[in-house]
């Protein structure tokens, strides 16, 4: 059974530009959360999404947005980067995203110059 | 919210035992624990639903007492393999799962 696939591996942009990255769940699975993780602070909740609806959404600003397909894939975008933004970004898939357990990918570091 | 874990880093020689705590300051429905090594993603380790359960995998076990809002993760006869940052995620019904900051577990020989 496959894992959870997040695309591409390694981003490089410098600021102002917008990113997308993409993220495969499970097959299966129709939760999708995403995550961004930087040194000292843990794995920061983004949004989650249930059947292409956002369910809940962190406080990150507005710069910030995703949305899942029909096929359960998600994609997370940002917008006018900034150098902060350079972190992990991790993606969990799950079944149904209540008291499951969380898959996560193996992420997508970007860096901001 | 996110939970607070402690303590943030704990050192350990082969075969010693340690505890990791998680509080919360919301009432929570469950407890998740995960490890991260170094470079890699994080890996669920057990849940914890409401209702006081203990839970156990190999010689990782966990606590969960929802009247005080915490959770306590124990690792006894700790191995090398044990080495990682370990993080609990808390849900409280209609909230997402939300995680501490981690604490680096580093077992030495």
């Amino acid at each position: 059974k496959a894992g959870v696939t997040q695309t591409p591996r390694y981003l490089i942009k410098t600021r102002g530009q917008q990113v997308t990255l993409s993220c495969s769940p499970i097959s299966g699975h129709r939760s999708v959360s995403w995550y961004q993780q930087t040194p000292g602070q843990g794995l920061q909740f983004l949004f989650e999404y249930f059947s292409e609806t956002q369910r809940n959404k962190g406080n990150f600003p507005g710069r910030f947005s995703g949305r899942q397909f029909s096929n359960s894939r998600s994609e997370m975008n940002v917008s006018t980067l900034e150098l902060g933004d350079s972190a992990l970004y991790l993606c969990a898939s799950s079944r149904t995203g209540d008291n499951q357990p969380q898959h996560f990918g193996d992420g997508t570091r970007l860096s901001i110059l | 919210q996110q939970p607070v874990q402690s303590p943030q880093a704990v050192i350990l020689r082969e075969g010693e035992d340690a505890v990791i705590n998680c509080s919360s300051s919301k009432a929570l429905y469950s407890v998740h624990w995960y490890r991260q090594k170094h470079g890699e993603a994080p890996v669920f380790l057990m849940i914890l639903l409401k209702g006081g359960e203990q839970k156990g995998h190999d010689k990782i076990s966990a606590s969960f007492n929802e009247k005080k809002q915490q959770s306590s993760l124990y690792l006894t006869a700790s191995q090398l393999s044990y080495s990682g940052t370990y993080f609990c995620g808390t849900e409280g019904g209609n909230t997402p799962l939300v995680f501490g900051k981690g604490t680096r577990l580093s077992v030495i020989a």
